[in-house]
């Protein structure tokens, strides 16, 4: 069985541009969360979608949004990118997303801002 | 304060060796602990897995976790080459769902 896969599995963009990140769940999973992973540092939460519906939302600006599709894939898009946007980008995905369910973690996309 | 603190090291061992990793964290709404680890430019692979206090054992693995002293850790017995990676200790409470990660141990063990 696949696992979570995200693509573009690595980009380069310049201050100010926007950015589009995608993820596929694994068979079956219903809820996708996005992580945000600087050099040197561990995952930060960024949001968390289950059934198309935003769950939580971690401590991030309003140029980051995201969505998820009926067949519980989901995009994050980050506008007016900043240097301090790049980082390694995680989705995660998990069967309903409820309290203490694992995350299994995709590869990651690894965005340079410049 | 952070909520979940971890030393970063990085930690070097011989193969072979016991290896204990840990972390702290503040916040005793935590419910649901969590170690992946992280090979160099992959994304986090869960190891073990622990709900509330106690032991967790998996081969080489042993999770514990102590709610009265906010304190986890992980063992790794018998260390190879192969463990070498960054662990991150990950966790997570009751009505929420967001994983708090602590900053990651880079673990290298030499042959």
């Amino acid at each position: 069985d696949a696992g979570v896969t995200q693509s573009p599995t690595h980009l380069i963009k310049t201050r100010g541009q926007h950015v589009t990140l995608r993820c596929s769940p694994i068979s079956g999973h219903k809820s996708v969360s996005w992580y945000q992973q600087v050099l040197g540092q561990g995952p930060q939460f960024i949001f968390q979608y289950y059934e198309k519906e935003e769950r939580g939302r971690g401590n991030f600006p309003d140029r980051f949004s995201a969505r998820q599709f009926p067949n519980y894939s989901s995009e994050l898009n980050v506008n007016a990118l900043l240097l301090g946007d790049s980082a390694l980008y995680l989705c995660a995905s998990s069967f309903g997303g409820g309290a203490g369910e694992t995350q299994y973690f995709g590869p990651g996309t690894r965005l340079l801002v410049l | 304060q952070k909520e979940v603190e971890q030393d970063p090291g990085p930690l070097s061992v011989p193969e072979g060796a016991i290896v204990s990793l840990n972390c702290t964290y503040s916040n005793s709404a935590f419910q649901y602990f969590m170690w992946y680890r992280q090979y160099s430019r992959k994304g986090p692979e869960l190891l073990m897995y622990t709900y509330s206090s106690g032991n967790k054992e998996d081969g080489r693995f042993t999770a514990q976790v102590d709610k009265s002293s906010k304190y986890i850790s992980l063992f790794i017995r018998d260390s190879q080459p192969s463990d070498s990676a960054t662990y991150l200790c990950a966790m997570s409470h009751q009505a929420g769902t967001a994983l708090i990660f602590g900053k990651g141990t880079t673990l290298s063990v030499s042959s």
